[in-house]
């Protein structure tokens, strides 16, 4: 089963808008991170953010977590055409749990 | 994703015949992951190693099984292969623990497709 839920699962904005992904999981963590995924490609490694950490930006990403009701938002500012792509938590040590993604769609 | 290859990159096969998918990496790390990527799904964990012939199930083991000789090869192997298992398999690597903490890389995926 899957540990995080992606929301919504999918988003369709323009160029310079900002793009806000919600994911929620089930269990309690040590570190949450989200991954970008373009068409026909592997996964990418965005982000981490600790469970003792409330926000945490890079670059023009900024990601939330609130331990308390077992949720994490992915913003992306001034979104660009080359974000598209789908976007997937991960929570997990060893082992990671993927959630079912959310696919953005950037138009210029 | 350059230092994590896959091979093949594309499989047809039909069902009933044996399939190995290869990974080769030359990051040095000590963890290898099996994934699968189905519409809906996500990502599945099928098998992991965290070490040179040391591994486990993951989520969605059954059907599969993998080996590992060497610290860079991670071999899946489909015994025999069925319509259930069409489907877009990714390789990941990574480290785990101190600073590395558990970031993962992937390789660019094989799409196996079993008719």
């Amino acid at each position: 089963s899957q540990q995080g839920e992606e929301d919504p699962q999918a988003l369709s904005i323009q160029e310079g808008e900002n793009a806000t992904m919600n994911c929620s999981y089930k269990t309690s963590i040590n570190n949450l991170q989200w991954y970008r995924q373009n068409s026909g490609r592997g996964l990418v490694h965005l982000i981490l953010i600790r469970s003792n950490e409330r926000e945490k930006h890079s670059g023009r990403l900024r990601v939330t977590l609130d331990t308390s009701k077992k949720s994490s938002s992915l913003l992306i500012t001034a979104s660009r055409a080359a974000d598209t792509a789908s976007y997937f938590c991960a929570t997990g040590f060893q082992k990671l749990v993927f959630g079912t993604g959310t696919r953005l769609l950037v138009s210029p | 994703d350059a230092g994590i290859t896959q091979s093949p990159r594309h499989k047809v096969t039909e069902t009933g015949t044996p399939v190995t998918l290869r990974c080769h990496q030359t990051e040095n790390h000590r963890y290898m992951y099996w994934y699968r990527q189905d519409p809906g799904h996500g990502l599945r964990l099928i098998h992991y190693s965290y070490g040179v012939k040391d591994t486990d199930k993951g989520e969605v083991s059954d059907g599969y099984s993998v080996s590992r000789s060497k610290t860079e090869d991670f071999l899946l192997t489909l015994e025999s292969a069925t319509s259930s298992q069409t489907s877009v398999y990714f390789c990941a690597t990574g480290q785990v623990g101190g600073r590395a903490y558990n970031e993962q890389f992937f390789g660019p995926g094989t799409r196996l497709t079993v008719l």
